[in-house]
C-alpha cells in the first residue's frame, strides 16, 4: 500500500513569515499533486509536478518534486491570511486515475 | 462550465435512518470518486467508477454503504442504516482521461456534511 506522510500536521504562523510543508513516501509516484482546501469547500488543485527534481512556482508558492519522485515540498514565502487552509499532497500513477492522498497540513496565517 | 455538483450540502439524520447522497460529475469526465473526510482519518477513498462501472470498492467501510452510477451524469452513495460514526464530510470528485486535460487531476464537489445523531 502506498502511503504519503505530510508534515507538519498543523502550522500556525504570523503574516509575512515563510513556511515549508513536506510530503514523503517510500513509494515512487509518476506525478505529485498539491491541493488546497478551504473551510466548507472541496480540495482544489494548485499544481502538478511530474519530473524528478522539477520545481514549479505559483506566485509566492514554490513546489518541488524530489529527484527520486518519492517526496515533495511546498514553500510559501511571506504568508498571508488568504493562504489559510488545508494543504493536501496526492500521488499519481496508480491504476484508474486514482490518487493517494496525504493526511494534510492545516495552515493558519494570523494577521 | 459547472463543476461537480453535490446534494444535499448538509444532512442531519437519526441513527438507523437511510441517507442518500447525490453527485453530478463534470460533463465528459469518465471517472467518478467518492471520498469521506474526517479530522481523525483525513480523506479516504470509498469507491470509484470508470465509465459508470464500479472499479474498486475496497474502501467502502461496510455493507451498510452502497454506491451506484446509473448513467454518466449521476451517482449516489447510500448508507442504510446510518450510524453516528458515519458522521463526516462526503466528497464526490471526477476526472478525465481526455488527452486535452490533465490526467489524474480530480475536481471535487463542495461536499455533503453528514451528521448522524
Amino acid at each position: 500500500t502506498q502511503l504519503l506522510e505530510q508534515s507538519p500536521q498543523f502550522l500556525s504562523i504570523q503574516e509575512g513569515e515563510n513556511l515549508t510543508v513536506y510530503c514523503n513516501s517510500s513509494s515512487v509516484f509518476s506525478s505529485l499533486q498539491w491541493y488546497r482546501q478551504e473551510p466548507g469547500e472541496g480540495p482544489v488543485l494548485l499544481v502538478t509536478v511530474v519530473t524528478g527534481g522539477e520545481v514549479k512556482k505559483l506566485k509566492r508558492l514554490t513546489f518541488q518534486f524530489g529527484d527520486a519522485r518519492k517526496d515533495s515540498s511546498l514553500h510559501i514565502t511571506a504568508a498571508q491570511p488568504g493562504d489559510t487552509g488545508l494543504y493536501l499532497c496526492a500521488g499519481g500513477g496508480n491504476a484508474g486515475n486514482m490518487l493517494t492522498f496525504g493526511g494534510g497540513t492545516r495552515l493558519m496565517v494570523k494577521p | 462550465d459547472a463543476g461537480v455538483i453535490q446534494s444535499p450540502r448538509h444532512e442531519v439524520t437519526e441513527m438507523g435512518q437511510e441517507v442518500t447522497l447525490r453527485c453530478k460529475p463534470i460533463s465528459g469526465h469518465d471517472y467518478l470518486f467518492w471520498y469521506r473526510q474526517t479530522m481523525m482519518r483525513g480523506l479516504e477513498l470509498l469507491i470509484y467508477f470508470n465509465n459508470n462501472v464500479p472499479i474498486d470498492d475496497s474502501g467502502m467501510p461496510e455493507d451498510r454503504f452502497s454506491a451506484k452510477m446509473p448513467n454518466a451524469s449521476f451517482s449516489t452513495l447510500k448508507i442504510q442504516p446510518s450510524e453516528p460514526r458515519d458522521s463526516a464530510v462526503y466528497f464526490c470528485a471526477s476526472s478525465s482521461t481526455n488527452k486535452w486535460t490533465s490526467r489524474e487531476t480530480q475536481y471535487f464537489g463542495p461536499g455533503t456534511r453528514l451528521l448522524v445523531l
